[in-house]
């Protein structure tokens, strides 16, 4: 199973983009990055998948290396409700659908 | 989005009752569900993968004949914490993708349940 691997936690200032980067280097052809957060007490919420192309919807862009050992995750303009765990999950192949295995994710902390 | 519901959302037993927490996908239909827990300040740990009609699927170190899941519509799955003792006390969250035609790949979570045994 491919593992991700994050900076524990990362500071913004509100207004600007956030960065969010992950390393997925043992990432096998057919897998899928997904980007989850966690605001504090709640359930996850999805915020973008993608496979080899870069992608983008109304939450934010994931950028994928050619190579597809990493990724990063863009919040264009960070608000203080971004603040959240940030978390980046490849999916893993089961027999019953693809489960999400989570990881410790990233702390961002969106600052005024 | 689509959307799913767990109920309780917060729930206090005392030690050596069970407890039901259910999870609903309230506009489109689930084949497989999945059940995490979550322990303070840590990240969300899979339990089991919740199947429709048929037996759960356990994660490595889960005692299934505590954790009793049962997934028996299309739309509904109840996890049972049987024998609850403190160290059970946790968040429990649940998660489902659409099946068939509606499945875009996401996972939709619920907004989870807190569970606190005395």
């Amino acid at each position: 199973d491919a593992k991700t691997t994050q900076p524990p936690s990362m500071d913004c200032a509100e207004g600007r983009a956030a960065n969010l980067p992950c390393n997925h280097s043992t990432i096998s052809g057919n897998e899928y990055v997904y980007w989850y957060r966690q605001i504090h007490s709640q359930g996850p919420q999805y915020i973008i998948h993608g496979l080899k192309n870069n992608e983008t919807n109304e939450m934010a862009s994931l950028i994928i290396t050619e190579d597809r050992k990493s990724s990063t995750l863009i919040l264009p303009h960070a608000t203080l409700r971004d603040t959240a765990v940030y978390y980046c999950i490849v999916r893993v192949p089961s027999s019953y659908g693809n489960k999400l295995v989570f990881g410790a994710g990233t702390i961002l902390r969106v600052k005024s | 989005g689509a959307v799913v519901s767990q109920h309780p959302s917060r729930v206090i037993c005392k030690s050596g009752t069970s407890v039901k927490i259910e999870c609903r996908s309230l506009d489109f239909q689930a084949t497989t569900m999945f059940w995490y827990r979550q322990f303070p300040k840590q990240s969300l740990m899979l339990m089991a993968t919740s199947n429709e009609g048929s037996k759960a699927t356990y994660e490595q170190g889960v005692e299934k004949d505590k954790f009793l899941i049962n997934h028996a519509s299309l739309t509904l799955s109840t996890l049972t914490v049987t024998s609850a003792h403190p160290e059970d006390s946790s968040f429990y969250i649940c998660s489902a993708r659409a099946s068939g035609a509606k499945n875009t790949g996401e996972l939709f979570f619920g907004e989870g349940s807190r569970l606190t045994v005395l």
